[in-house]
């Protein structure tokens, strides 16, 4: 069965620090890993989708990375903002298990003005 | 643009009620699926449909819950027979046909049982 752990649960930074929150799956049979932004009471936000046979995906201040064999993923926050302050959620497509997304339960971040 | 949009957004109900949700995908989107989500949990996978057939169920979902996709557009999920432990987030994403594929997320429907 696939299990996704993100570490560490919570963080909290000052504004303008750099920042990496990591994801890791059991099973590197993956179509691709996806990560999410999720705001309070609110739906998820796709942030980034990297193919398992990509490396590594960017868009705008954030990159992040897959190394599918040893089955991590991170996501990288440059320059970080108030406005970045959220619950950042990984998940994996699995091959050859249910056809949905496998979640972790998520970090939640907090960006101190 | 018009995103994955779901109906109502909150919803208080009874426990023994029965209650029904709508969520409507983005309309090239020939798959759509349904994930429950509890406080401090991430989503969890519930069932999806490819145009209007069912093609897998988890074992999270109890005989209490269907759902529906009747012409391959929106899609329900009823639960009946409602309990405590039915109170959580009730997320809709739809994706482009092929495993693998983005899936864009609705704002859900806020379940909760008294």
């Amino acid at each position: 069965k696939q299990e996704v752990t993100q570490i560490p649960a919570a963080l909290s930074v000052p504004e303008g620090e750099n920042l990496v929150l990591n994801c890791s799956f059991t099973d590197s049979a993956i179509y691709n890993l996806q990560w999410f932004r999720q705001d309070p009471g609110k739906g998820l936000t796709s942030l980034l989708l990297i193919q398992s046979s990509q490396r590594e995906q960017t868009s705008g201040r954030l990159n992040a990375s897959l190394d599918k064999s040893s089955g991590r993923s991170t996501l990288y926050i440059a320059a970080s903002q108030p406005g970045d302050s959220a619950t950042y959620l990984c998940a994996v497509f699995h091959r050859g298990g249910a056809d949905g997304l496998t979640f972790g339960k998520g970090t939640h971040l907090i960006i101190q003005p | 643009d018009t995103g994955v949009s779901q109906d109502p957004r909150h919803k208080i109900t009874k426990r023994g009620q029965n209650v029904t949700f709508r969520c409507d995908p983005i309309s090239e989107h020939n798959r759509l699926y349904w994930y429950r989500q509890t406080l401090g949990q991430g989503p969890e996978f519930l069932t999806y449909f490819q145009n209007e057939a069912q093609l897998e169920k988890s074992r999270l979902l109890s005989d209490r819950f269907s759902a529906e996709r009747p012409k391959g557009s929106f899609s329900t999920l009823e639960i009946q027979r409602t309990e405590q432990g039915d109170s959580a987030m009730y997320l809709c994403a739809s994706s482009f046909t092929a495993s693998g594929r983005t899936q864009y997320f609705g704002p859900g429907t806020r379940l909760t049982v008294l």
